[in-house]
């Protein structure tokens, strides 16, 4: 199974921040990796899929990049709703599998 | 607009079985691959199973194969997962979720809608 590492594991940070999530799969995927948010209580959001394009109805201060290992997500000016943990997913082979989650937090 | 309704959760004993369901709408369901995602109480998002459009392409979490199993009513519009000898650490909100890509050989995502969940509780 392929493994996804997501790093840190919790943020602090300010509204306006420039925040960036890394996620690392334990072998390659390509491009086949997706960002969602969750927030408490609701089912997650899809915001970027195929690592860097950008889910319909996103925010474009929402970014994707990265290919076969290593993977990031930037948030460029950090809002008051994106306050959230955000998880990646490898949509490259069976199992499918999640980051553990990373926590964005106000500082 | 795409809604994806579950059913069937609730709290059942170890070693007993549940059947969950999920009613869609708002898309060509025949088209789509489909997925059960769930999430402990705390915990963070792991994926339990998926199924292709046509049922052709079928994979399971290593920690629920051979217990659970998917499947699906395109004529229903329904998207099921039978799991049985259940376990507590089962436990969880259980989502049904749509696959992104329209005709996908492979059920892996990325997913673009969810549920709002089911949640299973397994406990004596």
């Amino acid at each position: 199974d392929i493994q996804m590492t997501q790093s840190p594991s919790s943020v602090s940070a300010s509204v306006g921040d420039r925040v960036t999530i890394t996620c690392r799969a334990s072998q390659g995927i390509s491009s086949w990796l997706a960002w969602y948010q969750q927030k408490p209580g609701k089912a997650p959001k899809l915001l970027i899929y195929a690592a860097s394009s950008l889910q319909s109805g996103v925010p474009s201060r929402f970014s994707g990049s990265g290919s076969g290992t290593d993977f990031t997500l930037t948030i460029s000016s950090l809002q008051p709703e994106d306050f959230a943990t955000y998880y990646c997913q490898q949509a490259n082979s069976f199992p499918v599998t999640f980051g553990g989650g990373t926590k964005v937090e106000i500082k | 607009e795409v809604q994806l309704v579950e059913s069937g959760g609730g709290l059942v004993q170890p070693g007993r079985s549940l059947r969950l369901s999920c009613a869609a709408s708002g898309f060509t369901f025949d088209d789509y691959a489909m997925h059960w995602v769930r999430q402990a109480p705390g915990k963070g998002l792991e994926w339990v199973s998926g199924i292709s459009w046509n049922s052709g392409s079928i994979g399971y979490a290593d920690s629920v194969k051979g217990r659970f199993t998917i499947s699906r009513d395109n004529a229903k519009n329904s998207l099921y997962l039978q799991m049985n000898s259940l376990r507590a650490e089962d436990t969880a909100l259980y989502y049904c979720a749509k696959d992104a890509r329209i005709a996908a050989r492979h059920p892996s995502g990325p997913i673009d809608y969810w549920g709002q969940g089911t949640l299973v509780t397994v406990s004596s």
